[in-house]
């Protein structure tokens, strides 16, 4: 079974709408989450920190169930430049603080 | 955040050849340098773990004698993929780090696109 899993999409949305997607781990000693975007061919760069209480940055909104062992990231009022594929990543301090990727979540904003 | 280099951001080579990508951490100390590669449509894989002045820790089924690290300054760290083959052909990314505790950010290089032929 894979660390991390995410649905790998694409979400085609117009602009305005709202997209919510999900991402599973399957270790539930993984200490810390995040959400990293990575525009095509280009490297990840970070979004947000997923906090326990869940957190929103602008137009972002992660939430984290360590129950269910899953973090979700929606996005509301998309905008063109929200097309991008979301990595969900996760850190473990049994596997000696090393990220997890996920394999991304493609978005695509339409106009 | 922290600025991070990577060269060349692209490469062709011949198969056989060796190709060296050199990944420098311009405004921090990097103590611990992952070295990732990144087939089309799939995660991020980390390949090596390397601290600065100690031999580079690998993954399970990376070739070590295949894909040469050496991290010898705290600012720069450097890949070499020797007898580079078809199967080689990834987008190679490195990321430095000051710190390994479960709050540090983890930046990343731009990445190096090697097509072997």
């Amino acid at each position: 079974r894979k660390e991390v899993e995410q649905d790998p999409g694409p979400f085609n949305v117009p602009e305005g709408a709202t997209v919510a997607f999900n991402c599973t781990y399957s270790n539930s000693a993984s200490q810390s989450f995040f959400w990293y975007r990575q525009d095509c061919r280009k490297e990840p760069k970070l979004l947000m920190s997923v906090y326990s209480s869940g957190n929103e940055d602008g137009r972002f909104t992660a939430q984290l169930n360590r129950a269910s062992q899953y973090i979700s990231l929606l996005i509301r009022d998309s905008k063109l430049s929200d097309s991008a594929t979301y990595l969900c990543v996760v850190r473990t301090r049994s596997n000696d603080y090393k990220l997890s990727f996920g394999a991304g979540t493609t978005v695509t904003v339409r106009a | 955040g922290a600025v991070v280099s990577q060269h060349p951001s692209w490469v062709i080579c011949k198969s056989g050849t060796s190709v060296k990508i050199e990944c420098r951490s311009l405004d921090f100390q990097a103590t611990t340098m992952f070295w990732y590669r990144q087939f089309p449509k799939q995660s991020l894989m980390l390949m090596a773990t390397s601290n600065e002045g100690s031999k580079a820790t690998y993954e399970q089924g990376v070739e070590k004698d295949k894909f040469l690290i050496n991290h010898a300054s705290l600012t720069l760290s450097t890949l070499t993929v020797t007898s580079a083959h078809p199967e080689d052909s990834s987008f190679y990314i490195c990321s430095p780090t000051a710190g390994l505790g479960h709050t540090d950010t983890q930046y990343f290089g731009p990445g190096t696109r090697l097509t072997v032929l």
